[in-house]
């Protein structure tokens, strides 16, 4: 079945570690995006890709990093978590054409 | 960036109609979305506007004034599955896509 593959699908990390949150898409979709969601304040844009090879920051980037090798693949990175980044995290692509967002079933982040 | 309001909470009856409206402030649009969440689950799209006026799919009606930059998403026939959050999102002139914090929806018997 065609669509978006995140992992972990939840993960308790210990303040200060790296942690990278996969996702993979199989619908040859040019855009990628990360969300984090948190309880009233919606899903919040961290980062997004418009086409392999290039990657934009979002209104919520500091702390994360993002890279895009392949149209398939965008990993997300925190390079020392900290407990504020304890969240929902979406990853989710579109054809811009359409700007459709197809989203992966998330990752449950819990940074002690 | 982009300031999307909509209400935090609304309750209906089964077999009702509820309004969700959506108020937007943008740069650039590139067209107004409406996603449904349910609880624990990610979004899935419901409907999208990039013209004025009101699109039609089964029981659910998105409208669209891109001047009074205002949406609305409309539930006729009230079923208790669609208690969940109605997400109102606004993409830009690069594409990106934000969103409001959402309104759950409760349908009460």
């Amino acid at each position: 079945i065609a669509g978006i593959t995140q992992a972990p699908t939840s993960q308790i990390l210990a303040a200060g570690r790296r942690m990278t949150l996969r996702c993979t898409q199989d619908m040859r979709h040019n855009a990628m995006y990360w969300y984090r969601q948190d309880l009233g304040l919606g899903l919040r844009l961290i980062h997004y890709s418009n086409t392999a090879g290039t990657t934009g920051k979002g209104e919520v980037p500091d702390g994360y990093s993002v890279s895009r090798a392949n149209t398939d693949d965008f990993p997300l990175t925190l390079a020392s978590a900290v407990p504020s980044q304890t969240s929902v995290y979406f990853c989710a692509s579109s054809e811009a054409s359409t700007g459709e967002l197809f989203f992966g079933e998330g990752s449950r982040l819990t940074v002690l | 960036g982009q300031n999307i309001d909509q209400p935090t909470e609304m309750t209906a009856t089964e077999g009702a109609i509820v309004q969700i409206n959506c108020t937007y402030q943008t740069s650039g649009f590139n067209g107004l979305f409406w996603y449904q969440q349910h609880a624990g689950e990610a979004p899935t799209f419901l409907s999208y506007n990039v013209l004025d006026g009101l699109e039609e799919k089964g029981r659910f009606s998105s409208f669209l004034s891109r001047s009074k930059g205002y949406s609305y998403l409309l539930l006729k026939e009230l079923q208790m599955k669609d208690s969940a959050s109605y997400l109102c999102a606004v993409r830009d002139g690069d594409y990106k896509l934000s969103f409001g914090a959402g309104t759950t929806v409760t349908v009460r018997a």
